[in-house]
């Protein structure tokens, strides 16, 4: 039973274009969901979160959507650039119990954006 | 500069064997994490350890062991229990619950 999950293995857009990532939970005790940047033989690295109590969180180029009532977030990347090819994965954590300190992982989407 | 460091890079296991994956930090984080990654597919928790001398099983912890005797340092074991052990083998670490992790650049493992 995947609680997280992350439809799309593949993405492709044009350099400069919108690029939009979506990740869906099932599990309602999770209150703090993060996006992770991965490139070939290195560790993900850290992008941007968001708590259950927002519904957007802005970085730069980098835009975290959560809709609760949908169990569904999504990572917005304006404009896209050649560099932001890599694996993006979904994340999602809880304070209380049964959850707390673990992180669950969607499998990726792979971002590739072409010049 | 801070940071986790995993060594080695490559390792490769006789079937039978034991063998210890060392995973090292600098960032004076309480919270450290073992991750087992299969290709095509997400990261899947094996053991997390919330403070030195204390540690808790992930989902799927059959045939791994940790210790953490050293705040800095949170070592995993594939015991030869473990009987499907290839895969890329990632450490992290966060300061407190619900934090970022920061990662190490992971250990590949193979069977000979």
């Amino acid at each position: 039973d995947q609680q997280v999950k992350q439809n799309s293995p593949s993405l492709s857009v044009q350099e400069g274009r919108i690029s939009i990532l979506n990740c869906d939970y099932t599990n309602s005790m999770f209150d703090y969901f993060l996006w992770y940047k991965k490139y070939p033989a290195e560790g993900p690295t850290f992008l941007i979160s968001i708590s259950s109590i927002k519904d957007k969180n802005e970085d730069g180029r980098f835009t975290v959507f959560l809709n609760k009532s949908a169990k569904h977030l999504s990572l917005h990347i304006v404009p896209s650039q050649p560099g932001d090819s890599a694996v993006y994965f979904c994340a999602a954590t809880g304070t209380v119990r049964t959850n707390a300190g673990k992180s669950t992982f969607g499998d990726g989407t792979t971002l590739t954006v072409k010049p | 500069d801070g940071g986790i460091t995993q060594s080695p890079k490559y390792l490769f296991r006789k079937e039978g064997q034991n063998v210890t994956l060392s995973c090292e930090q600098n960032l004076n984080h309480d919270a450290m994490y073992w991750y087992r990654q299969d290709p095509g597919q997400g990261l899947r928790l094996i053991y997390y350890s919330q403070i030195v001398n204390d540690f808790q099983k992930g989902d799927i912890a059959e045939g791994y062991s940790v210790s953490r005797e050293k705040k800095e340092s949170f070592p995993l074991t594939v015991t030869s229990a473990q009987k499907n052990p290839t895969a890329f083998y990632l450490c992290a670490s966060s300061p407190g619950f619900n934090q970022p992790q920061h990662f190490g650049d992971g250990t590949r493992l193979s069977i000979l």
